[in-house]
């Protein structure tokens, strides 16, 4: 059974940093690309970062490029996000998901509960 | 970017009753590479329907998906209880976006 179990969420001040980990079990990691979506309270899904199977292509949403830096550890089973000069509308509830395959086009098949992320003075 | 566009915004029937979803897109798909994705309340997404027809694993056959090009619809049959709930399109041939989504409630 496919298990991803985000953590690092918390509470941060705006133009902090933050790193979240998501780790994985129940298949083979390195064959599939991951993910992080974010849901802000009440809102829509907005997909954020991508990054392959083996680590080589690395995606983002226009509103965290240059800010986000989605990486893998495929020794660990684990995925991560390091969230630098963060900001108020980074608030939201960030998802681990795990890609349908290696490479792009992959649809999401499994998705972790979510680590909370709050950015106020 | 594709953007997605998604209704009604919400949809209210009683169970038993048949549900059909809009998506519409910006833009053409490429080979059809569209999801839905239910979500419970305090749950994540789950998957239901990828490559615009295709029935995720565990998903019921009450759930049907159609379309190409610029319109998709999810279809569930005979409403259950537990299909209450927030309905989400995505595209994933290129940008990955989201639909704003289609709640589902009861009547």
């Amino acid at each position: 059974e496919v298990q991803l179990s985000e953590s690092g969420g918390g509470l941060e001040q705006p133009g902090e940093s933050l790193r979240l980990s998501c780790a994985a079990s129940g298949f083979g990691f390195s064959s599939y690309a991951m993910s992080w979506v974010r849901q802000a309270p009440g809102k829509g899904l907005e997909w954020v970062s991508a990054i392959s199977g083996g680590g080589y292509g690395t995606y983002y949403a226009d509103s965290v490029k240059g800010r986000f830096t989605i990486s893998r550890d495929n020794s660990k089973d684990t995925l991560y996000l390091q969230m630098n000069s963060l900001r108020a509308e980074d608030t939201a509830l960030y998802y681990c998901v795990k890609g349908s395959g290696s490479a792009r086009p992959y649809f999401f098949d499994s998705w972790g509960q979510g680590t909370l992320v709050t950015v106020s003075p | 970017e594709i953007v997605l566009t998604q209704s009604p915004g919400t949809l209210s029937l009683s169970p038993g009753e048949r549900a059909t979803l809009s998506c519409r897109a910006s833009q053409s798909l490429t080979s059809s590479y569209l999801a839905w994705y239910q979500q419970r309340p305090g749950q994540p997404p789950r998957l239901v329907i990828y490559g615009a027809s295709n029935r995720a694993t565990g998903i019921p056959d009450r759930f049907s998906g159609t379309g190409s090009g610029t319109d998709f619809t999810l279809t569930i049959s005979r409403l259950e209880p537990e299909d209450f709930a927030v309905y989400y399109c995505q595209e994933y041939g290129s940008s990955r976006t989201f639909g704003q989504g289609t709640k589902l409630d009861v009547k």
